[in-house]
């Protein structure tokens, strides 16, 4: 079955480095989206992406943070100047289409820690 | 106001027996979806089973069903002749609107499920 894939599984970085998370939705979805999970809480929304631009944003995807699919298979997500409340799982998701019956489909997700 | 609710923070069951994972939800849009995932130790989220407001009949996924009661607006996830390997921590989540609408998936807070042998 297909699968949305993303890498690293784990990075830890320096507080204020930038970071690049990456991952590569399933083939035939248009539909992006980065989560991310504080160790303990629930998943949280960051964005959405579609057509190539961003479709929609919560309040914690600030300026720090940037999205972009430089190519047909890669979608990524960067964090310019990490900050220690950035340590989280990301989950990186991909759906065939939006609308409430569209289901998506989340990698197995990327632990970055700041320290 | 929470826009999904799972109140059971950790649920025990054992082995071979059915458990349901509660879940209510807050919505005023007609259109919405309703998905449990699991999430085991190793951090993955696993797609479970869907249920759409419109649906006229409870979803079901092998050893998974969902009870869904539209006037409490309660989608519970019921795991029948439960196995080791569904320990894990389940979240419900929803989706609102029209095909273009709003995207983003709210989840609840989970439900950490242990299996006893």
């Amino acid at each position: 079955e297909p699968e949305v894939t993303q890498t690293p599984s784990h990075q830890v970085t320096q507080m204020g480095q930038e970071v690049i998370l990456r991952c590569v939705p399933i083939s035939n979805h248009l539909y992006f989206y980065w989560y991310r999970q504080i160790l303990g809480q629930k998943v949280e929304f960051l964005v959405s992406f579609y057509n190539n631009e961003i479709s929609e944003k919560s309040e914690i995807f600030d300026d720090q943070f940037s999205v972009e699919r430089p190519d047909g298979s890669n979608f990524t997500l960067k964090i310019r100047s990490t900050k220690l409340e950035d340590s989280a799982m990301y989950f990186c998701a991909s759906s065939e289409r939006t609308g409430s019956g569209s289901p998506l489909h989340f990698g197995n997700g990327t632990r970055l820690t700041v320290t | 106001a929470q826009k999904i609710t799972q109140t059971q923070p950790g649920m025990f069951v054992q082995e071979k027996e059915a458990v349901t994972l509660d879940c209510t939800y807050d919505t005023s849009d007609p259109s919405y979806g309703l998905f449990w995932y699991k999430q085991p130790s190793s951090g993955e989220m696993i797609f479970l089973i869907y249920q759409g407001s419109y649906d006229q009949q409870n979803a079901t996924e092998g050893r998974y069903s969902l009870n869904f009661q539209k006037a409490r607006k309660s989608a519970n996830l019921v795991i029948s002749a439960s196995q080791l390997g569904d320990s894990a921590m389940y979240f419900c989540a929803m989706r609102e609107g029209q095909q273009g609408g709003s995207e983003k998936l709210v989840f609840g807070k989970g439900t950490k499920l242990t299996v006893n042998p």
